[in-house]
């Protein structure tokens, strides 16, 4: 079974601070997502990666295939950018994502 | 483009009622899939389809029921609804490697 574990669970920064999250996932998995879901619940998908790295605006995404282990980062954050964070694994068939638990993430002016 | 729409955004059932949670997307792609959303928890896949007429179970199938006669509809069914059931139900279309999702049904069963 495809496993995707995520941290922080929460996290509150200053504005301005540059931002790391982390995830770990489980051998059956080759690609891995990051989406954002804001307070009002809708699911935004940002990058999808099955290796290297991936930057678009403040936001870049890296992922270590050999050690199973990806990172979302934000540069300059913003209190626009308060919201749920989710990395979810796909297994490369047809089935759905397994998702992380999320990181909670509040930017204060 | 709408994108991936559902209905109802809210509804309030009693144990033992019946019901189905819409959702259609204009964009033409072939893989749809159901998941759940419960506090504490990642999403969780309910059921997939990757085209019409081919249906199947995710993680969590027990007490739905899908259908795909279209592309474009992908609707869920719940057959006699638990509290269990009570959460937020986020459907999604998939094109290559990139996911949509719809803005979700809150779901709560008295």
């Amino acid at each position: 079974k495809n496993e995707v574990e995520q941290s922080p669970q929460n996290l509150t920064a200053q504005e301005g601070e540059f931002i790391t999250i982390n995830c770990s996932y489980s051998v059956g998995i080759s690609a891995l997502h990051w989406l954002q879901q804001h307070p009002g619940g809708g699911i935004v998908s940002l990058f999808m990666l099955s290796s290297g790295k991936k930057k678009h605006g403040r936001l870049i995404a890296t992922i270590n295939i050999q050690e199973k282990h990806s990172s979302l980062h934000i540069t300059a954050s913003h209190p626009r950018d308060s919201a749920v964070y989710i990395c979810a694994g796909s297994g490369g068939g047809a089935d759905g994502l397994t998702f992380g638990k999320g990181t909670h993430l509040i930017i204060q002016p | 483009n709408a994108g991936v729409t559902q209905t109802p955004k809210f509804q309030v059932l009693k144990t033992g009622q019946s019901m189905t949670l819409q959702c259609a997307q204009d964009m033409n792609h072939e893989y749809m899939s159901w998941y759940r959303q419960d506090p504490g928890m990642g999403l969780r896949l309910i059921h997939y389809s990757v085209g019409a007429g081919i249906t199947d179970q995710g993680e969590v199938p027990n007490g739905y029921n899908v259908s795909r006669s279209t592309t474009e509809d992908f609707p869920l069914r719940l057959l006699s609804a638990a509290p269990s059931q009570t959460s937020v139900y986020f459907c999604a279309s998939r094109r290559r490697a990139t996911q949509y999702f719809g803005p979700g049904t809150r779901l709560t069963v008295l």
